[in-house]
């Protein structure tokens, strides 16, 4: 079975201080991993994804995300909130083998505090 | 820049009536995916497809068919729209099927 756990539902931090978005996954093979952002009113788009090269995974507007593949984790930081960072982020699992399979976790939605 | 556009950002439909949502993307890709996107639940797959005239059922497509005649164009149908189809609609298109998705900005649909 997979499965996708982002295992807070709302993350609440001050502008400037660091930003830790869990995500926890379960996969019998090695799968894809990707961290999408949805801001309010728009569209989702992609902010980082790992594919299974460097563990260590750089995306847009300074966030970036370690596989860990002992913890089965790929969670989400950046060092210094700001306030346009406010919005629901989704970690994403693909897995393609005998069969395709895509799962979203259920979103974390992450508050900015002035 | 890439695009995917969709139909209509909002509809309002009586339950019992056919909803035809259409999805564009202008990239070339290859495959073309619809989400539906419920608080608490992040998106769900209810269909996807590879290849023109080609599907592949999602996690949820109980209640939805899909049609794709050309490579640019992915049509959601409801048959029969219920109340419990009430939803924010995403549909997407990626290169290869493992890779990253680009969404467009999504159809609120509300069954009365």
């Amino acid at each position: 079975a997979q499965s996708v756990t982002q295992l807070d539902s709302h993350v609440s931090v001050s502008e400037g201080t660091p930003v830790l978005l869990r995500c926890n996954y379960s996969s019998s093979y090695s799968p894809s991993l990707f961290w999408y952002v949805q801001h309010p009113n728009k569209g989702l788009q992609l902010l980082l994804k790992y594919t299974s090269a460097a563990t260590l995974v750089k995306g847009i507007n300074g966030f970036e995300a370690e596989f860990k593949k002992s913890e089965t984790s790929f969670h989400l930081t950046k060092p210094s909130a700001h306030m346009s960072d406010a919005a629901e982020y989704f970690c994403v699992v693909i897995r393609m083998d005998s069969s395709y399979k895509l799962i979203f976790g259920s979103g974390t939605r992450l508050l900015v505090r002035p | 820049d890439v695009k995917v556009t969709q139909s209509s950002r909002y509809l309002v439909k009586r339950t019992g009536e056919k909803v035809f949502l259409e999805c564009v993307q202008d990239m070339d890709h290859e495959n073309m995916f619809w989400y539906r996107q419920d608080p608490g639940l992040g998106l769900r797959l209810i269909y996807f497809s590879y290849d023109v005239k080609m599907k592949e059922k999602g996690d949820i497509p109980e209640g939805y068919s899909v049609s794709r005649e050309k490579k640019e164009r992915f049509s959601l149908i409801l048959e029969s729209a219920s109340t419990n189809q009430t939803s924010m609609y995403l549909c997407a298109s990626s290169r290869q099927i493992t890779d990253t998705q680009y969404f467009g900005p999504g159809t609120r649909l509300t069954v009365l």
